[in-house]
C-alpha cells in the first residue's frame, strides 16, 4: 500500500507570494491533517479535513487555508507569504476523523525569502 | 491551555546505556503516540498507547502510559547509534494531536 505523498518536496518563494501544497493520503483514508514544523514553535496543528469538510482548525491566521477533494486528496494554501512561514509542512492521513492513528507524509520544505 | 511537555530536551548517551524520556500531558486523553524523526525527514510512528497501563515494546524501545498521572515514558535499553534521532510524544486532544517539544537523542560509542 502506498504511503502518504506530498508535492512538491521543496519550495522557495518570495515574501508576498502565495503557495499551494498538495497531499495524497493513503488509499482508503478519508481524514487529512496538516501540521507546521519550525525550530522555534515545534509541531503545530493547522487543520483537519474529513469528507471534504474542515473539521478542526489550529491557531493560525486566515492566510492559511485548505480544502479536500472527493478523492480525499488535500491542498493547503498560504497567501501573502511571510518570512516566518518558512517551515516543514507535514500532512498526515488517518482512516477516521479526529486523530486516529496518523501516518505522516515526507513533508514539503517551504523557504520564504 | 493544552500542553505536552517532554524531558529531557536533549539526551546524549553512551552506547549500551539505558535511559528514559518522560512525556507529561494536560488533557484527560487515554491515547498517546510516540514518533521518531530523523534529521530532515518526516515522522515515523513508533507506538500508539490506547489505555491506562498500556505497555508496548519494539526492539530496544519500550513505551508505557499512566493516564492517572498523565504521564508516558519511552525507555531505551542498551542504546545503539541507530537510535539517534528526535523523539516526539503526542497527545490526542479531541480531534487533533498536540506534540511535545521533542527529545533529541544522540548515542555515541
Amino acid at each position: 500500500k502506498a504511503g502518504v505523498t506530498q508535492t512538491p518536496r521543496y519550495l522557495i518563494k518570495t515574501r508576498g507570494q502565495q503557495v499551494t501544497l498538495s497531499c495524497s493520503p493513503i488509499s482508503g483514508h478519508r481524514s487529512v491533517s496538516w501540521y507546521q514544523q519550525t525550530p522555534g514553535q515545534g509541531l503545530q496543528f493547522l487543520f483537519e479535513y474529513f469528507s471534504e469538510t474542515q473539521r478542526n482548525k489550529g491557531n493560525f491566521p486566515g492566510r492559511f487555508s485548505g480544502r479536500q477533494f472527493s478523492n480525499s486528496r488535500s491542498e493547503m494554501n498560504v497567501s501573502t507569504l511571510e518570512l516566518g512561514d518558512s517551515a516543514l509542512y507535514l500532512c498526515a492521513s488517518s482512516l477516521i476523523q479526529g486523530a486516529g492513528e496518523q501516518y505522516f507524509g515526507p513533508g514539503t520544505r517551504l523557504t520564504v525569502t | 491551555e493544552l500542553k505536552v511537555e517532554q524531558n529531557p530536551l536533549f539526551l546524549s548517551m553512551q552506547e549500551g546505556k539505558n535511559y528514559t524520556i518522560y512525556c507529561n500531558y494536560s488533557t484527560t486523553s487515554d491515547r498517546l503516540y510516540w514518533y521518531r524523526q530523523d534529521p530532515g525527514k518526516s515522522l515515523e510512528s513508533l507506538f500508539v498507547l490506547l489505555s491506562n497501563g498500556a505497555v508496548k515494546q519494539e526492539g530496544r524501545l519500550m513505551a508505557s502510559l499512566d493516564t492517572k498521572a498523565r504521564l508516558s515514558t519511552l525507555h531505551i535499553t542498551a542504546a545503539v547509534h541507530d537510535l539517534s534521532a528526535t523523539y516526539f510524544c503526542a497527545d490526542r486532544a479531541i480531534d487533533k494531536l498536540i506534540f511535545g517539544t521533542g527529545t533529541r537523542l544522540q548515542v555515541f560509542p
